[in-house]
């Protein structure tokens, strides 16, 4: 089955700074890549997601970097702000059913 | 649009009761609905899938008596932890996609917080 490795496992930066989280994935069929933003207690919310016939996609501050070949993908956070500490999770998905795998987590903190 | 409800929210019971959580989509119909545990500061680890109208696919380690899932309409999905012990403890989500779409979109309950005494 698929297999999705995320690192840094915790990430601090200063507010206003760019944050980096990188996921691999292990299964060259897996197609549909989302990003999901979860606060403490709180339900996980999409913030971004790209499909594989894309290498980027971008959405004001935050965006996604596909490399299929390479089998790896990465959220970008530009000018950072505290309200975006929270865990980020990456995920993949393989074709037809939709089942997701979850990276472990990145948990961000952004300092003021 | 594309809410997701769960009851819920919290729940206190004693070790050897069952507990049913409801899952349910507010504003549009989803064709598969899946059931997540999560543990402190860790990952989502998916339970089972359910598909309206069949029976739920549940993940390997996760024993299905435990925990039943029926998903009897296209808006509701329900988990029954039976028999619950300390150890069933945990943030427990759901989520939904949209039935007739191609997307793979999840959208995700706020969740249940089950604390078994």
């Amino acid at each position: 089955g698929e297999n999705v490795e995320q690192h840094p496992s915790t990430l601090s930066v200063q507010e206003g700074d760019s944050a980096v989280i990188k996921c691999t994935y292990s299964d060259s069929a897996s197609n549909y890549f989302p990003w999901y933003k979860q606060e403490l207690g709180k339900r996980p919310q999409l913030i971004i997601d790209i499909r594989s016939n894309v290498g980027e996609k971008k959405d004001q501050r935050i965006a996604v970097t596909l490399n299929k070949t390479a089998k790896h993908f990465s959220l970008h956070i530009t000018e950072t702000q505290p309200e975006d500490s929270a865990v980020y999770f990456c995920a993949a998905s393989g074709s037809g059913y939709s089942t997701l795998t979850f990276g472990k987590g990145t948990m961000l903190l952004v300092s003021p | 649009g594309a809410v997701v409800s769960q009851h819920p929210s919290r729940v206190i019971c004693k070790s050897g009761t069952s507990v049913k959580i409801e899952c349910r989509s507010l504003d549009f119909q989803a064709t598969t609905m899946f059931w997540y545990r999560q543990f402190p500061k860790k990952s989502l680890m998916l339970m089972a899938t359910s598909n309206e109208g069949s029976k739920a696919t549940y993940e390997q380690g996760v024993e299905k008596d435990k925990f039943l899932i029926n998903h009897a309409s296209l808006t509701l999905s329900t988990l029954t932890v039976t028999s619950a012990h300390p150890e069933d403890s945990s943030f427990y989500i759901c989520s939904a996609t949209r039935a007739g779409r191609s997307t793979d979109t999840q959208y995700f309950g706020p969740g249940t917080r089950l604390t078994v005494l």
